[in-house]
C-alpha cells in the first residue's frame, strides 16, 4: 500500500475535463515538489507534470497541475482518446528519505 | 539527444545475484542525480534506489536496502544496480532514470527485465 494514495482508475467522454488526485502528508506533498507521470501499455514513463503545475517543453496545456496542503491533482482538459493510459504523482519524502509514487491512475476514454 | 539505455536484465534463482548497467549519453552524467525504478508486472511504478550526482550520497527503498547497491562510474557514464539476495518479489522491469534537480525524473531509459524464479 503506497503511502501517497490515488484513485486506481478515472474515466472521462472526449472533450471533458478529468481530474486525478494524489495525496500524502506534511513529510512528502505537505512540503515538496510533486511531479506527474504519463504511461502507455509497454512504454516508458513520460513526465507530464514538474515542480507542482510546470509543463515540460512538448506537452500540451490541456493538462495541468495544482498542489493545496497535503494534496496534489492533475488535471487533463479536453479529453482526448490518445490520453488514455496510466498516470502516477511522485514525491520526495523528507522522513523516509525516499521517492514515493501514487499507485497510478488508469484513465480511460469512453 | 538524451539517451538512457539498461542492460543486465536476465532469469536469476531466487538467492542469486545480478548486476544491471545504464549507460546514458547526450548529456554530462557527472552533473545530475539518478535513480533506479522498477515496474512489477501489471503493477504500479516502484522507486528502489537513488544516487546524488558525485556519488557521495546513496538512498534505496526499504524493500531492498540490505540487499541492493548503487553506484556510478563518471568516467564511463555508466549506472549500476547490484542486487544480490533476490527474491521472486523483485521480478520487474527495472528503468533507470535522470533527476532534473526539482524538476523530477526528466528521461528515462527503456528498462530491462529482472526475472526470479526457480
Amino acid at each position: 500500500q503506497s503511502v501517497v494514495t490515488q484513485p486506481p482508475s478515472a474515466s472521462g467522454t472526449p472533450g471533458q475535463r478529468v481530474t486525478i488526485s494524489c495525496s500524502g502528508s506534511s513529510s512528502n506533498i505537505g512540503s515538496k515538489s510533486v511531479h506527474w507521470y504519463q504511461q502507455f501499455p509497454g512504454k516508458a514513463p513520460k513526465l507530464l507534470i514538474y515542480r507542482n503545475n510546470q509543463r515540460p517543453s512538448g506537452v500540451p496545456d490541456r493538462f495541468s497541475g495544482s498542489k493545496s496542503g497535503t494534496s496534489a491533482s492533475l488535471a487533463i482538459s479536453g479529453l482526448r482518446s490518445e490520453d488514455e493510459g496510466d498516470y502516477y504523482c511522485a514525491v520526495w519524502d523528507d522522513s523516509l528519505r525516499s521517492w514515493l509514487f501514487g499507485g497510478g491512475t488508469k484513465l480511460t476514454v469512453l | 539527444e538524451v539517451q538512457l539505455l539498461e542492460s543486465g536484465g536476465g532469469l536469476v534463482q531466487p538467492g542469486g545475484s545480478l548486476r544491471l548497467s545504464c549507460t546514458v549519453s547526450g548529456f554530462t552524467f557527472s552533473n545530475y542525480a539518478m535513480s533506479w525504478v522498477r515496474q512489477a508486472p501489471g503493477k504500479g511504478l516502484q522507486w528502489v534506489s537513488a544516487i546524488s550526482y558525485d556519488g557521495s550520497r546513496t538512498y534505496y527503498a526499504d524493500s531492498v536496502k540490505g540487499r541492493f547497491t548503487i553506484s556510478r562510474d563518471d568516467s564511463d557514464n555508466t549506472l549500476y544496480l547490484q542486487m544480490n539476495s533476490l527474491k521472486v518479489e523483485d521480478t520487474a522491469l527495472y528503468y533507470c532514470a535522470r533527476r532534473n534537480g526539482d524538476d523530477g525524473f526528466d528521461y528515462w531509459g527503456q528498462g530491462t527485465l529482472v526475472s526470479v524464479s526457480s
